[in-house]
């Protein structure tokens, strides 16, 4: 089975602008879980999708906003980026929501805001 | 909210030796203790995990074990390697019946290095 792939790999983008990443899950997955990594806050999470449903969600303003489509790829979306938001995106999927599932990582976004 | 604690930030030893690698949980609701290794440019993957019905769980060189009295969890990694040298997280995660089903809270990360 393929793993969990994302969309762009490498982003630069300059303050005020949005962004959108993309996360497609491995295959028979339904769970997309997004995390944000910076070398001093560790991984921080940021929201789950369950059957196109935003079950959880961080600690994190309301400029970050995700999706899940009924393929249960995922997007999240970043408005308004600020300097602090460069950081590595991680998106992590699992397959099913009845019992503490391993969440499957993608390799990151890494998104760089000038 | 959980709050996962990481001991120590860094930790570096001798090829061959063991290291071990501590970690607090603050929600005792929390069931599912999972450990990812992430090499430097690469995505966090799992080594092993643990659940709260469990005390403790052994892969090879690499064992986890809980306290769920004291809300702790521990790594070890007997004989180590330079292919060793990562970071490591841990997390815990939360029963079905929780606010939080479904959330990771990880850890700060060790960042492991061991020296041939």
């Amino acid at each position: 089975k393929a793993g969990v792939t994302q969309t762009p790999r490498y982003l630069i983008k300059t303050r005020g602008q949005q962004v959108t990443l993309s996360c497609s899950p491995i295959s028979g997955h339904r769970s997309v879980s997004w995390y944000q990594q910076t070398p001093g806050q560790g991984l921080q999470f940021l929201f789950e999708y369950f059957s196109e449903t935003q079950r959880n969600k961080g600690n994190f303003p309301g400029r970050f906003s995700g999706r899940q489509f009924s393929n249960s790829r995922s997007e999240m979306n970043v408005s308004t980026l600020e300097l602090g938001d460069s950081a590595l995106y991680l998106c992590a999927s699992s397959l099913a929501a009845n019992r503490q599932e391993t969440q499957y990582f993608g390799p990151g976004t890494r998104l760089l805001v000038l | 909210g959980e709050n996962v604690e990481q001991h120590p930030s860094t930790l570096s030893v001798q090829e061959g030796d063991s290291a071990v690698i501590k970690c607090t949980y603050s929600d005792s609701a929390s069931n599912y203790f999972p450990w990812y290794k992430q090499e430097l440019g690469k995505r966090p993957q799992l080594i092993i995990d643990i659940r709260s019905n469990v005390g403790e769980k052994k892969d090879q060189r690499i064992a986890v074990t809980l306290n769920k009295t004291a809300k702790h969890f521990s790594l070890h990694i007997t004989e180590t390697q330079p292919e060793d040298s990562a970071v490591y997280f841990c997390a815990a995660s939360f029963p079905r019946d929780s606010d939080s089903w479904g959330k990771l809270q990880f850890g700060a990360g060790t960042q492991v290095v061991v020296t041939p």
